[in-house]
């Protein structure tokens, strides 16, 4: 059974400073695909980014940048140099390749980003 | 515009009625979903369709009734509503059936039972 695990509820940083969101995920599948998702104030779902179990490769976006470790099975997400607009709810969540079509989410970890 | 699009945004009702919840995707996609997000804001898949088929029915009551009139619609029907089933109801769309495909989602929709 898949599984999805961010131990941090909630977490709050002052504006500039950098931020790390932990993801830890279970699954018995080789072939799997993990997301992250952000819900600001304003309710809305937004997909953000996508990883597949072969690459391994971290990524950079602007300053959001993903950490992939199948090792520690974890998938952590930083945010350098905070900004209010970031403040929102962080979704991790993954799908396996054998239960195509279904995503478990965890249970999301609130970032406020104070001024 | 392309999204997903709910309708109502906000639904206020009696313990005891029966409503209902539409979606639309005009993304062209053949995946939809319906998502129940609760106070604490766990967000937790409740149906999926692909191509007007259900593919994914978890564990919820037999009160809701997903209906798929075709594969850009998804609309949830709720019966004899409970004050457990206040939380906002997300509707997703997603290209494929696919474990890779990442999801759409529509704007929600709050479900306030009194």
């Amino acid at each position: 059974a898949q599984k999805v695990t961010q131990a941090q509820t909630e977490i709050s940083v002052v504006e500039k400073e950098d931020v790390t969101l932990d993801c830890v995920y279970e699954t018995r599948d080789t072939t799997y695909y993990l997301f992250w998702y952000k819900q600001p104030p304003s309710g809305e779902l937004v997909f953000l980014i996508r990883r597949n179990s072969f690459d391994e490769q971290n990524e950079i976006s602007g300053r959001y940048s993903w950490n992939f470790q199948k090792s520690t099975s974890s998938f952590n997400f930083t945010i350098t140099a905070s900004q209010v607009v970031d403040s929102a709810v962080y979704f991790c969540a993954l799908s396996e390749n054998t239960n195509a079509g279904k995503s478990t989410f965890g249970d999301g970890t609130t970032l406020t980003v104070k001024p | 515009d392309t999204a997903v699009s709910q309708t109502p945004k906000y639904l206020v009702t009696q313990m005891g009625n029966d409503k209902s919840i539409k979606c639309e995707q005009n993304l062209g996609h053949d995946t939809m979903y319906w998502y129940k997000q609760d106070s604490k804001k766990f967000l937790k898949i409740m149906f999926s369709y692909n191509n007007k088929e259900l593919i994914i029915n978890e564990t919820v009551p037999n009160r809701f009734s997903p209906k798929s009139p075709d594969k850009a619609h998804l609309n949830l029907h709720i019966n004899s509503l409970e004050l457990g089933d206040s939380a906002v109801y997300f509707c997703a769309s997603s290209p494929l059936k696919r474990s890779y495909n990442e999801q759409f989602f529509g704007p929600g929709t709050r479900l306030t039972v009194l």
